[in-house]
């Protein structure tokens, strides 16, 4: 079955205001994962990622944190803008034999004005 | 560098009908990936090919949908006989050379939106 899963399906934000998605995963093995965001009538673009070795990584207005003991990360978007309304799906790649990636159900943003 | 390519953008099929949908990798990238997205889910792995090699087909239903990477030419995902149930957006990922170890990032498509009446 799936190891990733999010906490709540939709998420509004006003303009300019911070947001955290929110992640789960089973397994913990787990050592990597990855955010996306994918935009209506668009592919999956990734956003950032981490390592397990890591607690918290940052980006350009994104910070992804990692819990591994209650196995949950999180995506934080500072000041949102209207181009960040999409969904966000955090996503665990599964190496062994072949490469695939495990997406969760995802989390749709929208940012009001 | 034109990113991966996938047509076409949106069919539609009546049921009983084969459905072809065709994606072309970044140039270089030698693996390609295909994800169906059910609305308001998040996207399901179907297959994972190499140039003339299926490489895991651990998420393919068992009848009716196969795939292809050729040596020349497109990936193709085909379905066969198309039930409503197949109505989906189906995505195609390219990565370069796959490592012993690590993951290559998957570079996505914009995808193929089907419809089955």
């Amino acid at each position: 079955g799936e190891s990733v899963g999010l906490h709540l399906p939709t998420l509004s934000v006003q303009e300019g205001d911070n947001s955290i998605i929110n992640c789960a995963y089973s397994n913990s093995a787990s050592d990597y994962f990855i955010w996306y965001k994918q935009e209506s009538g668009k592919g999956p673009q990734f956003i950032i990622d981490i390592r397990s070795n890591m607690d918290k990584r940052q980006g350009q207005r994104v910070t992804v944190l990692l819990n591994k003991t209650v196995k949950h990360l999180s995506l934080q978007i500072a000041a949102t803008q209207p181009g960040d309304s999409a969904v966000y799906f955090c996503a665990e790649p599964i190496i062994q034999g072949a490469q695939k990636l495990v997406f969760g159900q995802g989390t749709r943003l929208t940012i009001n004005p | 560098n034109a990113g991966v390519m996938q047509n076409p953008r949106h069919l539609v099929r009546r049921r009983g009908q084969e459905a072809r949908l065709r994606c072309s990798p970044m140039k270089g990238h030698s693996h390609v990936y295909w994800y169906r997205q059910l609305p308001e889910e998040g996207l399901k792995f179907m297959v994972y090919l190499q140039k003339e090699n299926i490489i895991d087909e651990s998420g393919m239903p068992k009848e009716r949908f196969s795939a292809e990477f050729p040596k020349e030419g497109p990936s193709i995902l085909r379905i066969q006989q198309v039930v409503r149930g197949d109505s989906a957006a189906y995505f195609c990922a390219s990565s370069p050379f796959q490592g012993a170890r690590g993951y290559n990032e998957q570079f996505f498509g914009p995808g193929t939106r089907l419809t089955v009446l």
